[in-house]
């Protein structure tokens, strides 16, 4: 059974540009959560999605948003990129909402 | 506000050694604490936990409950090196999980 794919691995960008993140659960699972990881911050969490809806929202900014598909492959979007949003960004899985997750390897976002 | 605390912040102890690592919440709405060991980048899921006293097993590790002290802890016994790794603790209020920044588990051959 295949796990969480994250989409790309690595990135850079400039200061004001937007960026794309892509995360595919695990075949089955509807519930898609997305992190973001910074040395001193630990795991923050952003957002939620089940079948298709946002459920749950993290205290980031407007600029952070996603989306989740029919499919249940979900979607990233930071606009107008700031250095401090140079971070490791996390998608988990979960077959239902609070149950065990399971995360993808990461996209690790690089802001100069 | 919400809030973990994990402790200690970083460990460093000799294989074979037994080691205890604490994580004491304060969350609106406890429904569950899960634990996850993150090596390099994916944390890799170990225990989820929703009763009080109950501990849960898998081979060398074990963790335990106590709703009353809002607390848990995560036990590893006869360490080896692939141990090394961050311990995080995450409680779950139904809206969604609050990581905490984990304990540093370094074991030294």
């Amino acid at each position: 059974k295949a796990g969480v794919t994250q989409t790309p691995r690595y990135l850079i960008k400039t200061r004001g540009q937007q960026v794309t993140l892509s995360c595919s659960p695990i075949s089955g699972h509807r519930s898609v959560s997305w992190y973001q990881q910074t040395p001193g911050q630990g795991l923050q969490f952003l957002f939620e999605y089940f079948s298709e809806t946002q459920r749950n929202k993290g205290n980031f900014p407007g600029r952070f948003s996603g989306r989740q598909f029919s499919n249940s492959r979900s979607e990233m979007n930071v606009s107008t990129l700031e250095l401090g949003d140079s971070a490791l960004y996390l998608c988990a899985s979960s077959y239902r909402l609070n149950t065990e997750a399971f995360f993808g390897q990461g996209t690790r976002l690089t802001v100069v | 506000e919400d809030k973990v605390v994990q402790s200690p912040l970083s460990l460093v102890v000799h294989e074979g050694d037994t080691v205890t690592l604490n994580c004491s919440y304060e969350v609106t709405n406890f429904r569950s604490l899960l634990w996850y060991k993150q090596e390099k980048k994916a944390p890799t899921f170990l225990f989820m936990l929703t009763s009080s006293g109950i501990e849960k097993k898998s081979g060398r590790l074990s963790s335990i409950l106590d709703k009353k002290e809002l607390s848990s802890i995560l036990n590893i016994t006869a360490t080896q090196t692939g141990d090394s790794a961050i311990y995080l603790c995450a409680p779950n209020t139904g809206n969604q999980f609050y990581f905490g920044t984990g304990t540093s588990l370094t074991v030294i051959p």
